[in-house]
């Protein structure tokens, strides 16, 4: 089955500067790639997402890149803001969703 | 529409002790799931349902079964709880290949 890693596990950033979250995946036939942001007790909500047709995507201050070849996908976040702070997790689908293991996010004001 | 609803919020079990999670979506999605969620492991996939009247093992179904009651309805039980099950338990749905809709989770111990 899919394989998905996710680093770092914690990172701590200033408010006001960029954020990157790193996720690698195992196989090629994955097609999905979604990001998930994690509040404390709450579920995941879906921020950004993107299809293996596509190389980027960006929303506001958020962006997804693609990298099929090297079979990597990666979350970028600028500007950011203490509201940013919560457990972010990327996803492939193959089949089914499998999961990154999440990466705690604290920006500090 | 309330999306994705999940019953109880929080549970206490002795080991042993049998129970069923509960889960609705309101958004006529094909495809219903079940995840548990343990620090530092994200979210593992126990057992989904990619469509109504089917259902499949995910990556840790040990221990649990699954009904989808309904394009609606899918609920997780365990028979005989053990403490190894305590965790937070998600039910989630989509529209295929899409976004995923996640519920607010139930809050299980098991001592």
């Amino acid at each position: 089955g899919e394989n998905v890693e996710q680093h770092p596990s914690t990172l701590s950033v200033q408010e006001g500067d960029s954020a990157v979250i790193k996720c690698t995946y195992s196989d090629s036939a994955s097609n999905y790639f979604p990001w998930y942001k994690q509040e404390l007790g709450k579920g995941p909500q879906l921020i950004i997402d993107i299809r293996s047709n596509v190389g980027e995507k960006k929303d506001q201050r958020i962006a997804v890149t693609l990298n099929k070849t090297a079979k990597h996908f990666s979350l970028h976040i600028t500007e950011t803001q203490p509201e940013d702070s919560a457990v972010y997790f990327c996803a492939a689908h193959f089949n089914k969703f499998y999961f990154g293991s999440g990466t705690k996010l604290n920006v500090k004001p | 529409n309330a999306g994705v609803t999940q019953t109880p919020k929080f549970q206490v079990l002795k080991t042993g002790q049998s129970m069923t999670l509960q889960c609705a979506q309101d958004m006529n999605h094909n495809s219903m799931y079940w995840y548990r969620q343990d620090p530092g492991m994200g979210l593992r996939l126990i057992y989904y349902s990619a469509s109504e009247g089917t259902t499949d093992k995910g990556e840790v179904p040990n221990g649990y079964n699954v009904s989808r009651l309904n394009k609606r309805e899918f609920s997780l039980r365990l028979e005989s709880a053990a403490p190894s099950q305590t965790s937070v338990y998600f039910c989630a749905s989509s529209d295929w290949v899409n976004e995923q809709f996640f519920g607010p989770g139930t809050r299980l111990t098991v001592l």
